[in-house]
């Protein structure tokens, strides 16, 4: 079936330890990617978005995320991460063609001071 | 201004009752959707409008039926609440043709 792979399920960090998340989409054809954050007891926040061009995209907060086409891959990165960071963190597509985002299961990240 | 506004922010109900949410974005998109968070946080769509025409329908109860008076407004009625129906539910929108997705708050109901 078509889906929306986080491998992560619970990730717990110290201040500014490096963080990956990963992300894999089963979908064939043109696909827009995303991750969005939710900080505890509130909405969805858009933290980057991939539609075409540089497979490295730079959103809000420090994150960066890379497309790999070949892998199937849309893994969220930051360098350092912080106690505010702690979050749940969604990946999700948007097949073109499609007529909705799809999210993965997502990633709770603890971060602790 | 905030774009996708849902109300009720919190609803606590009884099980049987009948309920709605109400979803409404100022962003002139076109097509509004709900999602359901379940426990474990896992976000599932439910239901999609287009221009007032539902264009998906997920595997959800018929005790669920959502209602686009115009195509700035989904609203989600629910009967006959049961226990397993408490979640959040996040109403979104999307302008036809982009892929973005913008998020309302969110609404937790919470049946007991």
């Amino acid at each position: 079936a078509q889906s929306v792979s986080q491998h992560n399920h619970h990730v717990i960090l110290s201040e500014a330890a490096s963080l990956e998340l990963g992300c894999n989409y089963s979908y064939g054809g043109t696909v827009n990617l995303f991750w969005y954050v939710q900080y505890p007891g509130q909405h969805l926040q858009l933290l980057l978005k991939y539609f075409s061009g540089d497979p490295l995209v730079k959103g809000i907060k420090g994150f960066e995320a890379e497309f790999i086409k070949s892998k199937f891959s849309f893994n969220l990165r930051k360098p350092s991460v912080q106690w505010s960071d702690t979050a749940e963190y969604f990946c999700a597509v948007f097949r073109i063609g499609g007529t909705a985002l799809i999210f993965g299961k997502g990633t709770t990240l603890s971060v602790s001071s | 201004d905030t774009a996708v506004s849902q109300t009720p922010k919190y609803l606590v109900t009884q099980m049987g009752n009948d309920k709605s949410i109400k979803c409404e974005q100022n962003l002139g998109h076109d097509t509004m959707y709900w999602y359901k968070q379940d426990s474990k946080k896992f976000l599932k769509i439910m239901f999609s409008y287009n221009n007032k025409e539902l264009i998906i329908n997920e595997t959800v109860p018929n005790r669920f039926s959502p209602k686009s008076p115009d195509k700035a407004h989904l609203n989600l009625h629910i009967n006959s609440l049961e226990l397993g129906d408490s979640a959040v539910y996040f109403c979104a929108s999307r302008q036809e043709g982009e892929t973005e997705a913008f998020f309302g708050q969110g609404t937790r109901l919470t049946v007991v």
